[in-house]
């Protein structure tokens, strides 16, 4: 199985911090990483896809590095709303799309 | 646009008790896929579609079946249920011109006993 690795947390981070997560793959082949944010006993919903050349979204920074293996997601400025299990998706490169979740990082924000 | 919907939201089963869990969206999506999550295990791809009357195997597909009879349905058949398959079930779809982008519905809790 194509391996996608997460620090399960959770990490507990004041109101305003910067916060950082990292995801490693194994298959070097993978084309495509996504980060999805999961709040507690709902569905996965996709926060931001993952460019070579990395990706901006107001707060929240998207990070690839090929030759490591890994992406990153960088938060700035957390909110109390930001709490939420974040997870990787990784593609399987295979001839459909199927992706490879890992098991998600688990972030707290407190007042 | 509903989006991606689940029916049922919570089902309580017997051992060896069959159902059928469904998932339809509105969006035109030609893939369609069924995942399960599971305490310290993430989400694993159980079976997918890539389109109306397809489906294929993915990561754990034993003891599951399904059908794509409608582009717009995908269905998750449970045959004899078993306290392992105890879990959410999450389908998700994804839009043609965006393969990778996945859409997921509200889920399914699924308890068996």
């Amino acid at each position: 199985r194509k391996e996608v690795e997460q620090d399960p947390g959770p990490f507990n981070v004041p109101e305003g911090a910067t916060v950082a997560f990292n995801c490693t793959y194994s298959n070097s082949a993978s084309q495509s990483f996504f980060w999805y944010r999961q709040d507690c006993r709902k569905e996965p919903k996709l926060l931001m896809s993952v460019y070579s050349s990395g990706n901006e979204d107001g707060r929240f920074t998207a990070q690839l590095n090929r030759a490591s293996q890994y992406i990153s997601l960088l938060i700035r400025d957390s909110k109390l709303s930001d709490s939420a299990t974040y997870l990787c998706a990784v593609n399987d490169n295979s001839g459909y799309s199927t992706l490879t979740f890992g098991k998600g990082t688990m972030l707290l924000v407190s007042p | 646009n509903a989006g991606v919907t689940q029916t049922p939201k919570f089902r309580v089963l017997k051992t060896g008790q069959s159902m059928t869990l469904l998932c339809a969206q509105d969006m035109n999506h030609e893939y369609m896929y069924w995942y399960r999550q599971d305490p310290g295990m993430g989400l694993r791809l159980i079976h997918y579609s890539v389109g109306e009357g397809t489906t294929a195997k993915g990561e754990v597909p034993d003891g599951y079946n399904v059908s794509r009879l409608k582009k717009q349905n995908f269905l998750l058949g449970l045959e004899s249920a078993a306290p392992s398959q105890t879990s959410v079930y999450f389908c998700a779809s994804s839009p043609p011109q965006d393969q990778e982008t996945q859409y997921f519905g509200p889920g399914t809790r699924l308890l068996v006993l």
